[in-house]
């Protein structure tokens, strides 16, 4: 079955504890994409990769990190999270970059994080 | 950097009537996607239109796109409780700019 899955669906942590929040998907898509999203502000876009090694900043990438090493791949990483990173966070995938090509994006189910 | 807005931010009706959601952006797209999101869930994209197209169906959804008012309307025929979700507009811009870009929303309740 084609899908976009995401490692743990909930998470509660503390202030600066690391995490990694996992994502794969088996479409074999070039795009991969991290979103959060949050009451009153819909959906913000964090990182996005457009292939294996190529990275790039979302609108709200501060206090994230991610990585592209395999195409299936895109893990979300906070180094030293915070309060304010308790969100409702979602990957997505789609053959090429969905803007620009008119793609569908793929979700992923969503991983409920609270940071105390 | 959002650019669709979705309006109404809220819909309640019936079983059986139809809802109508609309999109407005604010600069020139290449293609409108619509998404259907259960509470909680995951999006599920729900049809596709690109700037040179002015209406397509999918089953029961209508979209309509003017590019010269720069908005979007899905309608949703006779609609089912389980039509009950939040319904997303995104925007597609060509160039740099290609990541899809996400509205706020408008949160669809329809009534048994």
């Amino acid at each position: 079955e084609a899908q976009v899955t995401q490692n743990p669906r909930y998470l509660i942590t503390v202030t600066g504890k690391k995490l990694t929040v996992t994502c794969s998907q088996n479409m074999n898509h070039e795009y991969m994409s991290w979103y959060r999203q949050d009451p009153g502000l819909g959906l913000r876009q964090i990182y996005y990769s457009m292939n294996v090694e190529v990275t790039d900043k979302g609108d709200v990438p501060e206090g994230y990190k991610v990585s592209r090493k395999e195409k299936r791949n895109f893990p979300l990483i906070l180094e030293s999270p915070s309060p304010n990173q308790t969100s409702l966070y979602f990957c997505a995938s789609s053959v090429r970059l969905a803007g620009a090509w008119g793609s569908e994006q793929f979700f992923g189910p969503g991983t409920r994080l609270t940071v105390l | 950097s959002q650019q669709g807005e979705e309006d109404p931010q809220a819909l309640s009706i019936q079983e059986g009537e139809n809802a109508t959601m609309n999109c407005s952006y604010k600069t020139s797209i290449n293609n409108l996607q619509w998404y259907r999101q259960n509470s909680g869930r995951g999006l599920v994209h729900l049809i596709l239109i690109r700037s040179n197209e002015r209406e397509k169906h999918s089953g029961r959804l209508r979209v309509t796109l003017d590019t010269s008012k720069k908005s979007s309307s899905l309608l949703i025929t006779a609609s089912r409780a389980a039509d009950t979700a939040s319904y997303f507009c995104a925007t597609g811009h060509g160039g740099s700019q290609g990541n899809l870009i996400f509205g706020k929303g408008t949160k669809l309740s329809v009534k048994p």
